[in-house]
């Protein structure tokens, strides 16, 4: 199956700073690419539906001011956590639409956990 | 708005049981539903696809089914191995959007 590479895989930073998340198809296109977010013991949340050209669509109380995609080529989406603080610390995964499969098939990267002191 | 729920939590068993994982979900129009596996720290592996139209599907020694009028979905683990520890996710596709609505997830042991 194809694969999705998602960079870095743990980052720990202070209050205040920002953070980038990269998403890669290693070997297909991906127009659309989602990311998630995972609290411990919980279910992923969709955060935003990224699409590559376009500015990203948030889901409803997601701050998108404070949490930045872009999607500038067919294989990378990029998630930037500005300004993060401790209740922003959390398990991030990526997924991408391989167009070339049917429509309904995603593959996910291995995610990051990111954690602010 | 829809919402998944899945039951148990959490479940250990020995080593060679047969299992059975649970998945609800309040809205039956639902493009498809998937069941993932994820292990500690990591992604999601996509185990089995059951389209709305389609009652079940197996690969290897997993077997999903789905009732949509019922709302409800099940994922057998046949002769269960201690390599089958891990959390069990089901997710259901809405519409043509490709969002997944997740559940909550069942915590796996399987004890050699």
């Amino acid at each position: 199956g194809a694969v999705v590479s998602q960079h870095p895989s743990r980052v720990i930073c202070k209050s205040g700073t920002s953070v980038k998340i990269e998403c890669r198809s290693l070997d297909f296109q991906a127009t659309t690419m989602f990311w998630y977010r995972q609290f411990p013991k919980q279910s992923l949340m969709l955060m935003a539906t990224s699409n590559e050209g376009s500015k990203a669509t948030y889901e409803q109380g997601v701050e998108k001011d404070k949490f930045l995609i872009n999607h500038a080529s067919l294989t990378l989406s990029t998630l930037t956590v500005t300004s993060a603080h401790p209740e922003d610390s959390s398990f991030y995964i990526c997924s991408a639409r391989d167009m070339r499969e049917g429509p309904y098939i995603q593959y996910f990267g291995a995610g990051t956990r990111l954690s602010v002191l | 708005k829809q919402e998944v729920t899945q039951i148990p939590a959490a479940l250990s068993v020995p080593e060679g049981e047969n299992l059975v994982l649970n998945c609800s979900f309040t809205d039956s129009a639902i493009y498809n539903l998937q069941w993932f596996r994820q292990d500690p720290g990591k992604g999601l592996t996509s185990l089995l696809l059951i389209q709305s139209s389609q009652r079940e599907q197996t690969s290897g020694r997993l077997n999903a089914s789905l009732d949509k009028s019922s709302g409800r979905s099940t994922l057998y683990i046949a002769a269960s191995q201690p390599g089958d520890s891990a959390t069990y996710l089901c997710a259901v596709q809405m519409d043509s959007s490709y969002k997944l609505i997740f559940g909550s997830g069942t915590r796996l042991l399987v004890r050699p």
